[in-house]
């Protein structure tokens, strides 16, 4: 099956440092990816849409300079939440669409384990 | 505006009732509608619906979708202490998804 990895799993900083969230995709080759942000008991927030090779595609309300997104590969793709503040702090999640195999196959969703921001 | 709209938000039951979760959707160019389950981490996936009236079965889970009514639910029978999670539906089109606000599952033991 389809897995997604993500790094770091926690990571904790001070206000106004940059930190950078790294997805993979382990057995298959993800030309999209998606970055989701989710606030406690509350659900999941598309940020923006990542495609390999070209810019990132931001949902409303997101800051792009915010939120810097690279996908250089088709295996891995990049948050960067640049000047962090303590209002950033959330749970990043990625996902990347993968295709089953049978007739027909199936695009399906696969979600990264999550990273968890805390800003000081 | 597309949206999903999950009911209830959340449900304390007992080990061995069963649970109905609901999720209604109004999403232009809808394509599917898929079941997440969220413990600790990330959402993992149960069920992907695209035709109505198919029910979808994994052991104690089942799913339908209604696609004129615009809506699908989840069944759990049998519940257990490991089935206390965020269930989280989603509406895909295109290649997006939007997320509904979760029903909370807690079971008592």
């Amino acid at each position: 099956g389809a897995v997604v990895s993500q790094h770091p799993s926690r990571v904790i900083c001070k206000s106004g440092t940059s930190v950078k969230i790294e997805c993979r995709s382990l057995d298959f080759q993800a030309t999209t990816m998606f970055w989701y942000r989710q606030f406690p008991k509350k659900s999941l927030m598309l940020m923006a849409t990542s495609n390999e090779g070209s810019k990132a595609t931001y949902e409303q309300g997101v800051e792009k300079d915010k939120f810097l997104i690279n996908h250089a590969s088709l295996t891995l793709s990049t948050l960067t939440v640049t000047s962090a503040h303590p209002e950033d702090s959330s749970f990043y999640i990625c996902s990347a669409l993968y295709r089953t195999s049978g007739t027909p196959g199936a695009n399906v969703l696969t979600f990264g384990a999550g990273s968890r921001l805390t800003v000081l | 505006e597309d949206k999903v709209v999950q009911s209830p938000l959340s449900l304390v039951v007992h080990e061995g009732d069963t649970v109905t979760l609901n999720c209604s959707y109004e999403v232009t160019n809808f394509r599917s509608l898929l079941w997440y389950k969220q413990e600790k981490k990330a959402p993992t996936f149960l069920f992907m619906l695209t035709s109505s009236g198919i029910e979808k079965k994994s052991g104690r889970l089942s799913s339908i979708l209604d696609k004129k009514e615009l809506f699908s639910i989840l069944n759990i029978t049998a519940t257990q202490t490991g089935d206390s999670a965020i269930y989280l539906c989603a509406s895909r089109y295109g290649n997006k998804l939007v997320f509904g606000a979760g029903t909370i599952l807690r079971v008592k033991s």
